[in-house]
C-alpha cells in the first residue's frame, strides 16, 4: 500500500548548522510533495511544496530535493535556528486529494 | 486574511457519548478535509467536503461522519465515543481541493475520552 516513510525519528543540530530530514515513499505514481512543521500545540505549518516534474525547489532556508529515481524526499533547513525546533512531516497527495503523511521527525536545534 | 480555525480547542469526553467539531476554513476556500493525528497511528486522513458533498473518505469506521455548510464551514462528528478515539483532529482547507494544491491546517481540537 502507499506509505511515506523517515529515516531518522530524531535530529538534534547545533544552532547555525545545516540540518536534513529525509523522507521515503512507495507510491511511484505521487505527484506532489509537502513538508509541514508541526510545534507543540499547533496544527502542520506549510514549509514548501514541489511537484514531480521539479527535482528541486529553493525556499527562505529551506530546500526541498526530490528524487524521484529511488522515491526520497529532503529537506534541508539553512542555518538551523531554536525557532526550526519542531516535528517535521513529509506529505504527498496522490490521486484520490488526500495527503498521506510520513511518521514525523522531531529536530532539535541545540544552543 | 485568517487562517482555518477550529473550535472547541479541548474537550473531554465519557466513553459512549457523542462530539461535534466545527471548522471554518480560510475565507475563499472551499475543500475541507479532515485528519486524526495520534502518537500511534500518526496522520490519517478522515475525509474531504467540497461544495457540501463528501468527495472522499478515509478508512475509518461510520462512527466518522462530516457535513460541509453552503459558507464551506464543516463539521465532524464522531458517535459512540472509544477510548481509542482521544486524538488531535485537525482540520485542512484548500482553495479547490486539486491534488496539487496546498492544504492548510488549523491549530486542532484535542479530543480526549475517558
Amino acid at each position: 500500500g502507499e506509505s511515506v516513510g523517515l529515516h531518522l525519528p530524531t535530529l538534534s543540530v547545533q544552532e547555525g548548522d545545516n540540518s536534513i530530514i529525509n523522507c521515503a515513499y512507495s507510491n511511484s505514481a505521487s505527484d506532489y510533495f509537502i513538508w509541514y512543521k508541526q510545534e507543540s500545540g499547533k496544527g502542520p505549518q506549510f514549509i514548501i511544496d514541489i511537484r514531480s516534474n521539479m527535482d528541486k525547489r529553493q525556499g527562505q532556508r529551506v530546500t526541498v530535493l526530490l528524487n524521484k529515481t529511488v522515491k526520497h524526499l529532503s529537506l534541508q533547513i539553512a542555518a538551523t535556528q531554536p525557532g526550526d525546533s519542531a516535528v517535521y512531516f513529509c506529505a504527498f497527495s496522490g490521486s484520490a486529494r488526500q495527503l498521506t503523511f510520513g511518521s514525523g521527525t522531531q529536530l532539535t536545534v541545540l544552543p | 486574511k485568517a487562517g482555518v480555525t477550529q473550535t472547541p480547542r479541548y474537550l473531554i469526553k465519557t466513553r459512549g457519548q457523542q462530539v461535534t467539531l466545527s471548522c471554518s476554513p480560510i475565507s475563499g476556500h472551499r475543500s475541507v478535509s479532515w485528519y486524526q493525528q495520534t502518537p500511534g497511528q500518526g496522520l490519517q486522513f478522515l475525509f474531504e467536503y467540497f461544495s457540501e458533498t463528501q468527495r472522499n473518505k478515509g478508512n475509518f469506521p461510520g462512527r466518522f461522519s462530516g457535513r460541509q455548510f453552503s459558507n464551506s464551514r464543516s463539521e465532524m462528528n464522531v458517535s459512540t465515543l472509544e477510548l481509542g478515539d482521544s486524538a488531535l483532529y485537525l482540520c485542512a482547507s484548500s482553495l479547490l481541493g486539486g491534488e496539487e494544491e496546498t492544504q492548510y491546517f488549523g491549530p486542532g481540537t484535542r479530543l480526549l475520552v475517558l
